[in-house]
This record gives C-alpha cells, sequence and structure tokens, in this order.
C-alpha cells in the first residue's frame, strides 16, 4: 500500500514569489494534515481537514498561506508570496479519522529554501 | 498552551541501550508516540501508548509512562547504527492535534 504522497521533494525559489505544495494522503484516509518543521524543531500544525473541510486552521498564516481538498482526497498548500522565513520543511500527514486514538502517517515532506 | 520537552541529544555505543526521554505538561493527554526521522525523510511512527497503560513493549523497544509525573521514555535495546536518527516524542491532548517535542538526535558511535 502506498504511504502519503508528497511533491516536489526540494523547492528553492526567491522571495516574493508564490510556491505550491502537493500531498496525497494514504488511500481511504479522511483526515488530512499539514505540518510545518523548522530547523532543529518538532512540526507544528497549520491546518487539518476531515474530508474537504478545514476543521482546525487556526495556526495558519492566512495572509500568505492557502490550503485546498476540494474533493476530499489529494490537498495544495500554498504560499503567495513567499518570505526568507518560510525556509523549511512542509509535511502532509494522513488519519483515517479525526480521533485521538487514530494513528497520523507522515509523508517524506517538501524542503523549501527561499532565497 | 501544550508543552513538550526533550534532551537535544544521545550518544550511545553500538549494542548498548538507549533511553530517550521526554515531559509534557498536558495532563488530559489521551495517546502518547514516539516517531523518528532520518535524514532528509518524513517522520516513521515507531510506537504509542494510550495514557492508562504504564508500559508497552514492542521488540527492541519499550514505552514507559509515568503519568503522575508527566513523563515519558522510550528505551532501544541492542542499539544498532541504523538506529541514529532523530526520535520526536508527540501528545494528543483534544481531538487529533499532535504536539511535538524539539527531538532527541540519537548517536550510535561503533
Amino acid at each position: 500500500e502506498a504511504g502519503v504522497v508528497q511533491s516536489p521533494r526540494y523547492k528553492i525559489i526567491e522571495k516574493k514569489q508564490p510556491v505550491a505544495f502537493w500531498c496525497n494522503p494514504i488511500s481511504g484516509h479522511n483526515t488530512l494534515y499539514w505540518y510545518l518543521q523548522n530547523l532543529g524543531q518538532g512540526p507544528e500544525l497549520l491546518i487539518r481537514y476531515e474530508n474537504e473541510e478545514a476543521v482546525d486552521d487556526s495556526q495558519l498564516p492566512k495572509d500568505r498561506f492557502s490550503a485546498e481538498r476540494l474533493k476530499g482526497v489529494d490537498s495544495t498548500l500554498k504560499i503567495q508570496p513567499a518570505e526568507l522565513g518560510d525556509s523549511a520543511v512542509y509535511l502532509c500527514a494522513s488519519s483515517l479519522g479525526a480521533g485521538s486514538q487514530e494513528t497520523q502517517y507522515f509523508g517524506p515532506g517538501t524542503r523549501l529554501l527561499v532565497l | 498552551g501544550e508543552d513538550v520537552e526533550q534532551s537535544l541529544f544521545l550518544s550511545v555505543r553500538e549494542g548498548d541501550s538507549s533511553v530517550i526521554n521526554c515531559t509534557y505538561t498536558d495532563s488530559s493527554s489521551t495517546y502518547l508516540y514516539w516517531y523518528k526521522q532520518e535524514p532528509g525523510a518524513g517522520l516513521q511512527l515507531l510506537t504509542y501508548i494510550f495514557s492508562n497503560m504504564d508500559m508497552k513493549q514492542d521488540q527492541r523497544l519499550t514505552v514507559l509512562l509515568n503519568k503522575k509525573d508527566k513523563h515519558l521514555s522510550l528505551r532501544i535495546a541492542d542499539t544498532q547504527t541504523g538506529d541514529s536518527a532523530i526520535y520526536f516524542c508527540a501528545e494528543t491532548g483534544g481531538g487529533n492535534k499532535l504536539t511535538f517535542g524539539t527531538g532527541t538526535q540519537l548517536k550510535v558511535e561503533l
């Protein structure tokens, strides 16, 4: 069974440019998460989807970040415009459901470098 | 808010046991997890423990939970060079929001 798929794996852009990351969760997983991982730190939740609905986006900087999961399957996270401080790893995870007992499975992440 | 703390580094010799410690503040945590992250990779779930358990063993891994002290540990028996990675402790409070620690870098020396 395929795990969580993310693309691209690496992205280098200049500041003020837009960038988008894509995630395909494990088949059948209704809940999808986007995390931000800064160097030397643990991941921090940006947004959580249950099917196509964003149920927790309190940590998403909405002035420049947006996300969508239109059909409740794959998802896109966008930054526009990117800033130097956005350089980080963006991790996508999925789980079968949203309960606290549901294990989250992570993708390999997209490493973003903003120059 | 919730806070999860871990020591930054641990160095052990191959064949020895490793013990990685974690403390957390959220008394409503229901599940506590250990994830492993190798360089350039995502997080791999190693094991988890439910908050009403004291111990869980899974092959070379032993998880101990002291709920009173809000202390979690991961013991890796017979540590191998392939165990070198960053280990993250994480807890879930309400819902399924994971709060991660800063990670402990384990270095296994020959």
